[in-house]
């Protein structure tokens, strides 16, 4: 697609659920980033995949987030047994390897119940 | 590590008038890249400007310019002529020029724009 694509665009779920994120980069940028954006905060960097090299897991908050991205291109974040502070948007964003630039989707609310 | 910060969460401009949002930010290294996005309520993070730290120039863009200052490590964001198209939450973030390449961002600054 054009743009970078994220589904669902927003979830409720209840408290110890666990629940899947999606992304879909622009085609052709092997790099993709995950941020966490908490109701009126900035953007809090959670994951960055960069081709076939080891993610920089470096963000994620608890053990209970993780993330994967299969075949080098769609990318799936993954939040178990969420937790009421889980309650925020997930953005997500790619680029090309050398660009300087990040091209963010829409994100995605979760709410926890 | 690199921080940066955005010391007004919230502006306000009277349309066709101008206003500069401020950022600051820590480093220990000569080369990076600087960046304001803009998040209109829509939630898309839209890039307003960058700024490479070798180039001394300024950055512009249309009614978008930037003031940068290396060695005060400020980065701020002039908006001229303001449109009610404008009003959104903008964020100030860093990129290092080299190895990982994640944004640290700002706290943000929510602008309003008045008819």
């Amino acid at each position: 697609g054009a743009g970078v694509s994220q589904s669902p665009s927003n979830k409720v779920t209840e408290k110890g659920k666990d629940v899947e994120l999606r992304c879909d980069p622009i085609s052709g940028h092997t790099a993709l980033y995950w941020y966490r954006q908490s109701l009126g905060q900035g953007l809090e960097f959670l994951i960055y995949f960069q081709g076939n090299s080891a993610p920089d897991k470096s963000g994620l908050p608890s053990d209970r987030f993780s993330a994967e991205r299969t075949g080098g291109s769609v990318s799936t974040l993954t939040i178990q047994r969420t937790q009421q502070e889980d309650s925020a948007v997930y953005l997500c964003a790619s680029s090309l390897v050398r660009a300087n630039v990040l091209t963010f989707g829409a994100g995605s609310r979760l709410t926890v119940l | 590590a690199q921080t940066v910060t955005q010391s007004q969460p919230e502006m306000s401009v009277q349309e066709a008038e101008t206003v500069t949002l401020s950022c600051t930010y820590d480093t220990s290294e000569s080369d990076y890249y600087l960046f304001w996005y803009k998040q209109p309520p829509s939630r898309q993070m839209i890039l307003v400007i960058r700024q490479e730290a070798y180039k001394q120039q300024n950055a512009t863009e249309n009614r978008f310019s930037v003031n940068f200052q290396k060695a005060a490590k400020s980065f701020s964001l002039k908006i001229s002529d303001s449109q009610l198209g404008d009003a959104a939450m903008y964020f100030c973030a860093y990129r290092r020029f080299q190895g990982a390449q994640k944004l640290v961002f700002g706290q943000g600054t929510r602008l309003t724009i008045n008819p």
